[in-house]
């Protein structure tokens, strides 16, 4: 257990549907970050959010928003699915930012299959 | 967002065997660069994280070198064992971390 917890684990879902992906970061950590992997792709970063507030984005559609609560957890929204929104999506939490040194700790991710 | 690269995509060693991999990434704006380890039906494990130029670290029969100046890292595993089967990935630190697509290592015995 890495202490960043995941849910759900697996999600199947229709097209036009929209999801809620839900992470808690490792105790202490401030920072959530929120990745997708999909087929044949690396890691791509969605966004990243620092004790409530939205850090930075990255490669995130319209149609995904995320948050994250004032009890650090974060969710990862996700609307109008479409079937290229299969993947899997992983957050991840940090102490502070990456550029500082520190690394990064992985849940065990969300697979979320849209058919 | 800097662009990554790793080499090669994937290797086949015997056990016993050492190995090494490239991780390439834009020298300008560095921050840090980072080293994990994904085992299927896993979720990423750190290995290293390197910001000095010629900076080099080890974990056991595991290490990593880098070279800040001309943008790269190798990762050496020394007498490769099955469980050393998994995907590498590195890193490179800006805003949040962008990741190469890894380098997917299989050892047999």
């Amino acid at each position: 257990d890495s202490g960043v917890t995941q849910t759900p684990k697996h999600l199947i879902t229709a097209t036009g549907q929209r999801v809620t992906l839900r992470c808690s970061p490792r105790s202490g950590d401030l920072s959530v970050y929120w990745y997708q992997q999909s087929l044949d792709q690396g890691l791509q970063f969605l966004i990243q959010y620092y004790n409530g507030e939205e850090r930075a984005k990255g490669n995130i559609l319209e149609r995904f928003s995320a948050q994250q609560f004032p009890d650090l957890h974060s969710e990862l929204n996700l609307s109008s699915l479409e079937l290229g929104d299969s993947a899997l999506y992983f957050c991840a939490s940090s102490a502070s930012s990456p550029g500082q040194n520190y690394g990064y700790t992985f849940g065990s991710g969300t697979r979320l299959t849209v058919v | 967002i800097l662009n990554v690269e790793q080499s090669p995509q994937s290797l086949h060693v015997q056990e016993g065997d050492s190995t090494n991999f490239t991780c390439s990434f834009p020298s300008s704006n560095f921050y840090a660069l980072h080293w994990y380890r994904w085992e299927t039906a896993k979720s990423p494990e750190a290995l290293f994280v390197m910001t000095l130029n010629g900076d080099e670290k080890k974990k056991g029969r595991i290490s990593a070198t880098l070279n800040t100046k001309e943008g790269y890292s190798y990762l050496y595993i020394k007498g490769s064992q099955p469980e050393d089967s998994a995907t590498y990935l590195c890193a490179s630190s800006g805003y949040a971390l962008n990741f190469g697509k890894g380098t997917s290592l299989l050892v047999t015995p």
